[in-house]
Parts: structure tokens; sequence; C-alpha cells
């Protein structure tokens, strides 16, 4: 069964602070995304990662890759209230010729970041 | 550019009514995804069109939904009849063609409630 779970699915820290949100995968993947969504808003696109060890930064969000260990990791580095939003990380388990572009999307972890 | 485009917004009605949700994808985007989001089962792939062509209809709950994309910019979910636990936020997506690697963008999404 193709599956991504998040960890945590809830998250309150303080300003400043830095923490890390997990996505573990079920099986072989190189294309994982991570989406932010604010409350009652649409989806956006944060990072796209297509290799093992690929990392990519955003402000005071960097997300990393690893497909050998099929793990995912968004680091939250110095936590501002900007950043309390619903993250969610999904994986492209489409390759080669079956090479869909469907997406199998993880929980969501919440994040809430207090003054 | 317009991102994706869906109307209507919000919509209310009574259970046993015909719903329809419309959906606009960036142009020049070959694939289209509708999703369902709702707090108990978070996200849900429903269906997606490759090339106006539906691909992966697995998603769709019963036969009381069908989507269809008579052409390269617009696309219709249906419900018919409608029932309470059907309500939920219905996103469509649009992406380049598949195996491009770049990211889904998300359209605003339609609030349904089902009385």
């Amino acid at each position: 069964e193709l599956k991504v779970e998040q960890n945590p699915l809830f998250l309150s820290m303080q300003e400043g602070k830095n923490y890390t949100i997990y996505c573990n995968y079920s099986t072989t993947s190189d294309r994982l995304y991570w989406y932010r969504q604010d409350p009652g808003k649409s989806l956006e696109s944060l990072f796209v990662l297509l290799s093992n060890g690929a990392v990519k930064q955003e402000g005071r969000l960097m997300a990393s890759l690893d497909t050998k260990a099929r793990l995912s990791t968004l680091h939250i580095t110095a936590a501002v209230h900007d950043l309390s939003a619903t993250y969610f990380c999904a994986v492209d388990f489409s390759r080669g010729s079956s090479n869909t572009g469907k997406l199998i999307f993880g929980q969501g972890t919440t994040l809430q970041v207090k003054p | 550019d317009a991102g994706v485009i869906q109307s209507p917004r919000h919509e209310v009605t009574e259970m046993g009514q015909e719903v329809t949700l419309r959906c606009k994808p960036i142009s020049g985007h070959n694939s289209l995804f509708w999703y369902r989001q709702t707090m108990m089962r978070g996200l849900e792939l429903l269906i997606y069109f490759n090339n106006n062509v539906p691909i992966d209809d697995s998603g769709m709950p019963e036969d009381r939904f069908s989507a269809k994309m008579p052409n390269a910019s617009f696309s219709t979910l249906k419900i018919q009849p409608s029932e309470p636990r059907d309500s939920a936020v219905y996103f469509c997506a649009s992406s380049l063609v598949p195996g491009s690697n770049q990211p889904q963008h998300f359209g605003d999404g339609t609030r349904l409630s089902i009385l």
C-alpha cells in the first residue's frame, strides 16, 4: 500500500525555537513535494525535492530528502508567528512509463507558533 | 498569470439536490486533479485527467460522483444526488505534463455544505 505519514500531526512551539517535521513514505520514490495551507485557504507549493540528498531552503524553512530512508524533513529555524499553518508532504510514487504525476498526501502537520 | 479557478467558492444545498463544481486549470497544464478535504479523512484524490482523459477514478467514493473534462480549459465534478456526508472542501489542481516534476497548483476550493 502506498502510504505517506507525517509526524507530529500537531506542533505548538514558541517563537524563536527550532523544530523538524518528518515525512515517511512506504516505497521507493524520488519525487516529494511540500505544501503549506493556511486556515480556510488553498494549498501553496513550498518545495520540490527530486533526488536523494536534495536540500531546498526558503527563509526559515529547509526541506531535505533521503530516498534510501524514505524520509523527508521540513526544518523550521527560529520560528515566527507567520509560519503558523498546516504543512503537507506529498509523494509521487509513479515512475517510468507509468509516470502519472499522481500524488499521495500525508495527513498534514498543523504548526502553531506562539509569541 | 491566472491560477486555477474554481467556482462556486461556497455552495449550500439540501440533500438530494444535484451539485456541480467547476474548474478552469492553468493554461498549458495537461493534468487536472480533483481532491476532497475533510477533517476526518484529510486530503483525498478523487480523480485525475491527463490531456482531458480520465486516468484514475478509483478515488471517486460512489456512483453519485462523476467528473468530466470536455476540453483542456474546463472540468466539472458532479454529485447527484448529494448527501450530508459529501460536505467538504473540494479542490481542483493542475500541473504540467506528467513527469515534468513541477508541483500541482491548487485552486481556492469550493466549500460544499449539504443540509
